[in-house]
């Protein structure tokens, strides 16, 4: 079975960091692009980041680009979203998500996780 | 930047064909991709590529895209299908997703 369980979640001040995982499971992770998409609490999907299969192609959205940075181990199976500089802005519902198909760099988002909920605040 | 408009709402009766826009400069130049979200679920996807159906999605689900308008179809509405939709395009090296549109089964 396809499956990816987000991680490292929590309540987090502003100004601080935070390290979200994702664990994949039932496919060949690293013929993959992943991604991470955030939803805050009663509001639609934002992207946040994305890296190709072999790490060779990474994209940020406006709103994080400088302060989070994306990468994967495909040794381990994981994703990662390393998070500094937090803002209440930030606080919302992180999935990840592979892409449809192998070795496409942009694509549909195939598998979801349940995702992991973070919240910014003092 | 590029920007996806979808409509907040829409309702439909049951039995009845639902169609969810998604509008974007020139959007038919680009992949089109539809997400299905249900309340306290991650969101499921149901067209890619403008039209085709992932495994295990309905038949009733369709997608077409011309000009600057992207159209979710959903035939024979059944309540089940009362959920957020979203629409998803790449546009210079990011990936974007319209507002979201409620769907509500009357």
């Amino acid at each position: 079975e396809v499956q990816l369980v987000e991680s490292g979640g929590g309540l987090v001040q502003p100004g601080r960091s935070l390290r979200l995982s994702c664990a994949a499971s039932g496919f060949t992770f690293d013929d993959y692009a992943m991604h991470w998409v955030r939803q805050a609490p009663g509001k639609g999907l934002e992207w946040v980041s994305g890296i190709s299969w072999n790490s060779g192609s990474i994209g940020y959205a406006d709103s994080v680009k400088g302060r989070f940075t994306i990468s994967r181990d495909n040794a381990k199976n994981s994703l990662y979203l390393q998070m500094n500089s937090l803002r209440a802005e930030d606080t919302a519902l992180y999935y990840c998500a592979n892409g449809l198909r192998p070795f496409r760099p942009a694509d549909a988002f195939d598998i979801w996780g349940q995702g992991t909920m973070v919240t910014v605040s003092s | 930047s590029y920007v996806l408009t979808q409509p907040p709402s829409v309702s439909v009766a049951p039995g009845q064909t639902a169609r969810i826009t998604c509008g974007g400069n020139n959007i038919g130049s680009k992949s089109v991709h539809w997400y299905q979200q249900k309340p306290g679920q991650a969101p499921v996807l149901v067209v890619y590529d403008d039209s085709d159906r992932p495994s295990g999605i309905p038949e009733r689900f369709s997608g077409s895209n011309s000009g600057n308008t992207a159209t979710l179809t959903i035939s024979r509405v059944e309540a089940g299908d009362e959920a957020d939709y979203y629409c998803q395009v790449w546009d210079s090296s990011s990936d974007l997703f319209g507002g979201g549109t409620k769907l509500t089964v009357l």
